[in-house]
């Protein structure tokens, strides 16, 4: 059973740092490329950036572009996103998930919160 | 930056009613389209892609139609598991970008 697993979320002050990781379960981490997508509260969807299989090619919407960055360890199945200068308005449960062909996500963690707050 | 506008934002059904959510691209976008569903406080999951190929283990009452910037949802025959808020979602060009969400309720 394929299995997504995020963490590190909190609370943070503007301005502040987070990383977040998630650990993958029940396939070859290493062969899919994968995701982050953030939910703010009350409102829809945003993807937030995807990396290659062998994490040699990120990818990132703009808004983000420079204050986050994408990695993965595929000795641990993990996948992280740091989150640098943290703003209020990037509040939101942050989803990991697989991307299939860095195309549409058929597999999702359950979320990490993450609340900028001073 | 590929905008995508679902219609309507919300619907009130009954069990049993045929549903249908509409997804308009701002340009054309050759069937990269995918759905998901999403209950409250949980992820959402994957229902189609291509925007007709059901996922594997999805219901067959949900389908999936359309074309250049127009797609469609259809649950022919809603179940009280269907009430959620449905998403659409490009992958024609990056950004991937949703829709806004249709939230399903209870009539």
């Amino acid at each position: 059973e394929v299995q997504l697993l995020e963490s590190g979320g909190g609370l943070v002050q503007p301005g502040g740092s987070l990383r977040l990781s998630c650990v993958a379960s029940g396939f070859i981490f290493s062969n899919y490329p994968m995701s982050w997508v953030r939910q703010a509260p009350g409102k829809g969807l945003e993807w937030v950036s995807s990396i290659s299989g062998s994490g040699g090619t990120t990818y990132y919407t703009d808004s983000m572009k420079g204050r986050f960055t994408i990695s993965r360890d595929n000795s641990k199945n993990t996948l992280y996103l740091q989150l640098n200068s943290l703003r209020a308005e990037d509040t939101a449960v942050y989803y990991c998930a697989r991307a299939q062909g860095l195309l549409y996500f058929d597999c999702w963690g359950q979320g990490t919160l993450v609340i900028v707050s001073s | 930056d590929i905008q995508m506008t679902q219609s309507p934002s919300s619907l009130s059904s009954s069990v049993g009613d045929r549903v249908t959510i509409t997804c308009r691209a701002s340009q054309g976008i050759s069937n990269s389209l995918a759905w998901y569903q999403q209950t409250p406080g949980r992820a959402p999951k994957l229902l189609l892609y291509v925007a007709s190929r059901l996922e594997s283990g999805v219901p067959s009452r949900f389908s999936g139609s359309g074309s250049g910037t127009d797609y469609t949802l259809t649950i022919s025959s809603l179940q009280p598991e269907d009430f959620a808020t449905y998403y659409c979602q490009q992958y024609y060009s990056s950004p991937r970008t949703f829709g806004q969400g249709t939230k399903v309720e209870i009539k």
